[in-house]
């Protein structure tokens, strides 16, 4: 089964508004990352958070890491009409070298202009 | 950044017919290459792992003689899709990775449609 799961799987919000995206996950990991993917076309790679990280950031990202709690959430601020894409969280196996990785559902996220 | 592409993006073909679809590493050697499918509005799911030199891993339900992977070099991996059928139309995208490295970087996708 899907090692992620991400909430909500659908989002819509005002630009300017904030965009928080959550994602849980099973099994223990070594990372986490958040990819996004525009309609029809690949992943890009948004941001890598380590397992003994808890709080990163990159430009207007911020994700968080709660591995106690196996979750993980996205905060994109003042988001942008192009920040509409599906957003996924995958995570990788611990202690297995170069691993797939495994993705959650995603999230749909429209930024209304 | 690394640059993964991938060729065709696009392909349309009748069912009974096979396609090959190239993943390329363009600026790093890529030890390791993923393959994964993604059905309209769904995540993605891993096909198979692809190590140089070695014999692909293909993941529980996915058939290795339906789906051939090569990875002769340290920046070239192929799917080919063999006797295609209108259930294999998906969105197929690869993903490279070289040792120790943490992040996969992804190709932008090839849509296979069969008719």
């Amino acid at each position: 089964s899907q090692q992620g799961e991400e909430d909500p799987q659908a989002l819509s919000i005002q630009e300017g508004e904030n965009a928080t995206m959550n994602c849980s996950y099973k099994t223990s990991i070594n990372n986490l990352q958040w990819y996004r993917q525009n309609s029809g076309r690949g992943l890009v790679h948004l941001i890598l958070i380590r397992s003994n990280e808890r709080e990163k950031h990159s430009g207007r990202l911020r994700v968080t890491l709660d591995t106690s709690k196996k979750s993980s959430s996205l905060l994109i601020t003042a988001s942008r009409a192009a920040d509409t894409a599906s957003y996924f969280c995958a995570t990788d196996w611990p202690n297995s070298g170069n691993t797939p990785l495994v993705f959650g559902k995603g999230t749909r996220l429209s930024v209304i202009a | 950044g690394a640059v993964v592409s991938q060729h065709p993006s696009r392909v349309i073909c009748k069912s009974g017919t096979s396609v090959k679809i190239e993943c390329r590493s363009l600026d790093f050697q890529a030890t390791t290459m993923f393959w994964y499918r993604q059905f309209p509005k769904q995540s993605l799911m891993l096909m198979a792992t692809s190590n140089e030199g070695s014999k692909a891993t293909y993941e529980q339900g996915v058939e290795k003689d339906k789906f051939l992977i090569n990875h002769a070099s340290l920046t070239l991996s192929t799917l080919t899709v063999t006797s295609a059928h209108p259930e294999d139309s998906s969105f197929y995208i690869c993903s490279a990775i070289t040792a120790y490295q943490e992040t996969q970087y992804f190709g932008p996708g090839t849509r296979l449609l069969v008719l």
